[in-house]
């Protein structure tokens, strides 16, 4: 069975630092992997995807995730962090059957002015 | 959440009583799915569908049905079987469902059990 993990509850940074939201998988054969933001009492906004080719997949609002096929981790990144990327983050993974999805319990980005 | 419209935002049910969440979507797409969401426990499927008038149970499915008379629509009715159902319930919807196809979703129905 397939499964996603994100180690952190909560992730702190300041405005203008970078900021890293870790994700880790479990699947069989190749990962078809996905970042998605929560703004409160919102639906899910797809930020980006890795499906195949390069390990540097660059997504919506300048947000940026690694592949890495080793660790098996699919880290969200941002050089520079904005008050307004406050919000849930979620990793998923999607499966073979029927498209379904795995979601990581969720990461909560804070950034302080 | 462009595309994908879900009514009502907060819905409001006593107990014994049956509710339908609705969602509609204009994006052509042939699979649609709902979700629940609670705190710190991320998303679980509830109901997909790959196709008009046939859909399959997630993994917790009971409480729940559905049904997909039509392309774009996929109502959800949270029966009086479904012992804990406040929660925030989520519905999307891919192009197809191969993996790489992405799921956009709905921006959510709130429901609370009085």
């Amino acid at each position: 069975a397939q499964s996603v993990a994100q180690p952190e509850d909560q992730v702190n940074v300041a405005e203008g630092n970078p900021l890293t939201v870790k994700c880790t998988y479990s699947v069989s054969g190749n990962p078809y992997l996905f970042w998605y933001v929560q703004y409160p009492n919102r639906g899910l906004q797809f930020l980006l995807k890795y499906i195949t080719g390069d390990n540097l997949v660059k997504g919506s609002y300048g947000f940026e995730a690694e592949f890495n096929k080793s660790q098996t981790s699919f880290h969200l990144k941002k050089p520079s962090a904005l008050v307004s990327d406050s919000a849930l983050y979620f990793c998923a993974v999607r499966d073979t059957n029927a498209g379904k999805s795995t979601f990581g319990d969720g990461t909560t980005l804070t950034v302080k002015p | 959440d462009g595309g994908i419209t879900q009514s009502p935002k907060y819905l409001f049910r006593k107990e014994g009583q049956n509710v339908t969440l609705s969602c509609e979507q204009n994006l052509n797409h042939d699979a649609m799915y709902w979700y629940r969401q609670d705190p710190g426990q991320g998303l679980r499927l509830i109901y997909y569908s790959q196709i008009v008038n046939d859909f399959q149970k997630g993994d917790i499915a009971e409480g729940y049905s559905v049904s997909r008379e039509k392309k774009e629509s996929f109502p959800l009715t949270v029966t009086s079987a479904q012992k804990n159902p406040t929660a925030f319930y989520l519905c999307a919807s891919s192009q197809g469902t191969s993996r790489g196809d992405t799921q956009y979703f709905g921006p959510g129905t709130r429901l609370t059990v009085l």
